[in-house]
């Protein structure tokens, strides 16, 4: 079955310092994976997507994700935090193999300290 | 890219009424979303809005509560019909655009039952 685990409800960081948003997703098939972020009383936004080319992605607002099979991972990564990053974010997996499905992760609430 | 159009961005209503929400977009679609999004939690897919066929329902929800109506490729409408406290939630819009099959998103209906 496919799935998405998002490992911390929760981070805070300091601004300037890096941040990590860890996902694991499990999929039968070569899955597409995507992240949002959702800023207070907004819709969501998509951040990046991995869709089967490089495995190093690059996204808007300094994030990167890094796609490992070997580790079903796909964490989130900016090297240094901005207040305005402070949002939830949203680890999500596609198989269109079987249908026009998306599943999505728990998320997680990210703080920025001052 | 996709840009999606919600109304109404909020609402507060009463026990027992029905609320009516429309999602625009700008280009022709095939598949339309309709998610939940309940306080603090991810999203949940409410049903599938094809044009031209019945919506398709995810477990747990049910056409007489969460109606829906798709007249036309770029408009949606859902219902969400006697309502109680417990539907007090986000409620999004999402359409699958680009080369990549991405989700793209309204600003989504903030509904708050009292």
């Amino acid at each position: 079955a496919q799935s998405v685990t998002q490992l911390d409800s929760h981070v805070s960081v300091s601004e300037g310092t890096p941040v990590l948003l860890r996902c694991n997703y499990s999929s039968s098939y070569s899955p597409s994976l995507f992240w949002y972020v959702q800023h207070p009383n907004k819709g969501l936004q998509l951040l990046l997507k991995y869709t089967s080319a490089a495995t190093l992605v690059k996204g808007i607002n300094g994030f990167e994700a890094e796609f490992k099979k070997s580790e079903t991972s796909f964490h989130l990564t900016k090297p240094s935090a901005h207040m305005s990053d402070a949002a939830e974010y949203f680890c999500v997996v596609s198989e269109w193999n079987t249908g026009n499905q998306f599943y999505f992760g728990t998320g997680t609430s990210l703080t920025v300290i001052p | 890219s996709a840009v999606i159009s919600q109304k109404p961005s909020r609402d507060i209503c009463q026990r027992g009424t029905s609320l009516t929400i429309q999602c625009q977009v700008d280009s022709q679609v095939t598949m339309m979303f309709w998610y939940r999004q309940q306080p603090g939690q991810s999203l949940t897919l409410i049903a599938t809005a094809n044009q031209g066929s019945e919506a398709t329902y995810e477990s747990g929800f049910v056409i007489d509560k969460f109606p829906i109506s798709r007249p036309n490729l770029t408009f949606s409408t859902l219902t969400v019909s006697n309502m109680s406290p417990e539907d007090s939630s986000i409620y999004l819009c999402s359409v699958v655009g680009g080369a990549t099959g991405e989700l793209f998103f309204g600003e989504g209906s903030r509904l708050t039952v009292l």
